[in-house]
């Protein structure tokens, strides 16, 4: 089944305990993304990448780092995550960039 | 970065109604329009996209209309039923220093009522 998958689903954590939310395809998309969700702000972007080993910052960087390794994934880092980092994120693919992104089912994170 | 403003930023109709919701851009590059929905607690899923050698494109009830001297695309929901109660972003690809990236719009609430 063609799928975006996201691990964890929910994560509950502390200022300054780095972590990682892991993102896999198994489409064999080029185009991965990261989006952060926020009440009343829609979908942000956070990084992006057109290839492997090609990243490049999105609208709100600041905070997180991205790899691209592998085709298939797109792990998203928090070195040193603070509570304005506390929200919904979403990892979506796409085949290019003018192709329908398929999103994951989200992270709901939230730092204390 | 790319600016795409959505209008209005909550709608509500009587069910069987019609349903408009807009978007503006600024790139005149931009050449792929899509339109997401998401449902509460769910993921946004693509429900039509129309690119920029098109002004117009249909889907049962649904349809989008693109306006490239404006730089605006619409969203037409006809004959609404309560299932299309959701949460819609539109989205455009825009023009960065060395290629192109994608920007999706602050979203619009759809309520319909029965």
């Amino acid at each position: 089944e063609a799928q975006v998958t996201q691990n964890p689903r929910y994560l509950i954590t502390v200022t300054g305990k780095k972590l990682t939310v892991t993102c896999s395809q198994n489409m064999n998309h080029e185009y991965m993304s990261w989006y952060r969700q926020d009440p009343g702000l829609g979908l942000r972007q956070i990084y992006y990448s057109m290839n492997v080993e090609v990243t490049d910052k999105g609208d709100v960087p600041e905070g997180y780092k991205v790899s691209r390794k592998e085709k298939r994934n797109f792990p998203l880092i928090l070195e040193s995550p603070s509570p304005n980092q506390t929200s919904l994120y979403f990892c979506a693919s796409s085949l290019s960039l003018t192709a329908r992104q398929y999103f994951g089912p989200g992270t709901r994170l939230t730092v204390t | 970065g790319e600016n795409v403003e959505q209008h209005p930023s909550t709608l509500s109709v009587q069910e069987g109604d019609s349903a408009v919701i807009k978007c503006t851009y600024s790139d005149s590059a931009s050449n792929y329009f899509p339109w997401y929905k998401q449902e509460l607690g769910k993921r946004p899923q693509l429900i039509i996209d129309i690119r920029s050698n098109v002004g117009e494109k249909k889907d049962q009830r649904i349809a989008v209309t693109l306006n490239k001297t404006a730089k605006h695309f619409s969203l037409h929901i006809t004959e609404t039923q309560p299932e299309d109660s959701a949460v819609y972003f539109c989205a455009a690809t825009y023009r960065e220093n060395y290629g192109q990236n994608f920007v999706f719009g602050p979203g619009t609430r759809l309520s319909v009522l029965p």
